[in-house]
């Protein structure tokens, strides 16, 4: 099972960045997105497609339908800036987590 | 607070075999799921291998399978991969990684800070 991921997404200061996540029929799964800063382990910013985990800002959002998930993030800020992962797990014969590519939010 | 810290890595020769561990606290350990996630230098997360919360269950990429093993001691609240017939492309940090549930698939929810595995001559 594949996940695909955009390499880079550009967003202002205050705008709205949205990371997709392709995948066959990824709307049948449940969809976790980790956020990664430089020199430090992923954070999970949404699990279960729309949930938020506890410390994580109400700017963080989840969307999962069809062949694509996606990560809204809101009111961009600085500290934004990251890899984003979207995480699956696969109930395929071959059974086993697979993550996206990932993608690297830059705050112009 | 939980923490996950994880030890072992080092410099090994490609063929060579190195284990390493992962010191859990801060949660009652024998009641999640367990996992192995790498990273090579400049590279995405890749999962390495999950183990069920009474190591009845594992699970491996197929990057590894046949060559590493993970297992886990609950009297010690540890998690171990042993790591055999080592390639250059397994060169990664490797994250310990606590599962939100029993049995693996869950999201995970704590990482450890890694330890780093260099294969080469």
């Amino acid at each position: 099972y594949v996940l695909t991921q955009p390499p880079s997404v550009s967003v202002a200061p205050g705008k709205t960045a949205r990371i997709t996540c392709g995948g066959n029929n990824i709307g049948t799964k449940n969809v976790h997105w980790y956020q990664q800063k430089p020199g430090q382990a992923p954070v999970v910013v949404i699990c279960f497609d729309t949930d938020r985990p506890s410390g994580i800002p109400e700017r963080f959002s989840g969307s999962n339908s069809g062949n694509t998930a996606t990560l809204t993030i809101s009111r961009v800020e600085a500290g934004d800036e990251a890899d984003y992962y979207c995480q699956v797990w696969n109930s395929g014969i071959d059974h086993g987590w697979v993550f996206g590519g990932g993608t690297k939010l830059t705050v112009l | 607070e939980v923490q996950l810290v994880e030890s072992g890595g080092l410099v090994v020769q490609p063929g060579g075999s190195l284990r390493l561990s992962c010191a859990a606290s801060g949660f009652t350990f024998d009641d999640y799921a367990m996992h192995w996630v790498r990273q090579a230098p400049g590279k995405g997360l890749e999962w390495v291998s999950l183990i069920s919360w009474d190591g009845g269950s594992t699970h491996y990429a197929d990057s590894v399978k046949g060559r590493f093993t993970i297992s886990r001691d609950n009297s010690k609240d540890s998690l171990y991969l042993q790591m055999n017939s080592l390639r250059p492309e397994d060169s990664a940090l490797y994250y310990c990684a606590k599962d939100m549930g029993i049995t693996g698939d869950g999201h995970f929810d704590y990482w450890g800070q890694g330890t780093l595995v260099t294969v080469s001559s």
